[in-house]
């Protein structure tokens, strides 16, 4: 059962033009949400996150969006760089009961920006 | 901070052998887990403890998995015996709050 869905396995840019990744989620009780990227060889880092009380959050070239009636969140990346091209994950997480901690992580998408 | 720290980066075994992964957690982070990512499945949660105590385990594939964290700078995850299905890159990651910070992760390969 895959609560979270990132459903585009790979995505290519051109440099400089927008990158859209797309994340679903099935869990309602998910209420906090967070986008890692990944290089080769390395381990996921934080990229950027959002609460479910917002349905956007900016921090510079990424923004976070967040439709909660949809469930589905996207990232966006403006403008892109040959340096995004990475493994991007989205991950959710409920705050309530025992699950506190625990992030539930989509498959990963493929960025690819070219020159 | 050195981040969390992993080791060994790469473990080449045969099946059957037994195969014990470390980790150590950033120093002051209660949270620590321990993922396994795959082509397949991509990143799954194997296990996660808080203040040293296992929270949920439910997503260790079978009894051949095993983890503990016997205080707060330190955690191994084992398989014994291992498969060939087992060949993975394994991730440990520690966190103080909703942000996990992940470790560079083992390069599992069980011939």
């Amino acid at each position: 059962d895959q609560q979270v869905k990132q459903n585009s396995p790979s995505l290519s840019v051109q440099e400089g033009r927008i990158s859209i990744l797309n994340c679903d989620y099935t869990n309602s009780m998910f209420d906090y949400f967070l986008w890692y990227k990944k290089y080769p060889a390395e381990g996921p880092t934080f990229l950027i996150s959002i609460s479910s009380i917002k349905d956007k959050n900016e921090d510079g070239r990424f923004t976070v969006f967040l439709n909660k009636s949809a469930k589905h969140l996207s990232l966006h990346i403006v403008p892109s760089q040959p340096g995004d091209s990475a493994v991007y994950f989205c991950a959710a997480s409920a705050s309530g009961g025992t699950s506190y901690g625990k992030l539930t992580f989509g498959q990963g998408t493929i960025l690819t920006v070219h020159p | 901070d050195a981040g969390v720290i992993q080791s060994p980066r790469h473990e080449v075994t045969e099946m059957g052998q037994e195969v014990t992964l470390r980790c150590k957690p950033i120093s002051g982070h209660d949270y620590l887990f321990w993922y396994r990512q795959t082509m397949m499945r991509g990143l799954e949660l194997l296990i996660y403890f808080n203040n040293n105590v296992p929270i949920d385990d439910s997503g260790m594939p079978e009894d051949r998995f095993s983890a503990k964290m016997p205080n707060a700078s330190f955690s191994t995850l084992k398989i014994q015996p291992s498969e060939p299905r087992d060949s993975a890159v394994y991730f440990c990651a520690s966190s103080f709050y909703d942000e996990q910070f992940f470790g560079p992760g083992t390069r599992l390969t069980v011939l």
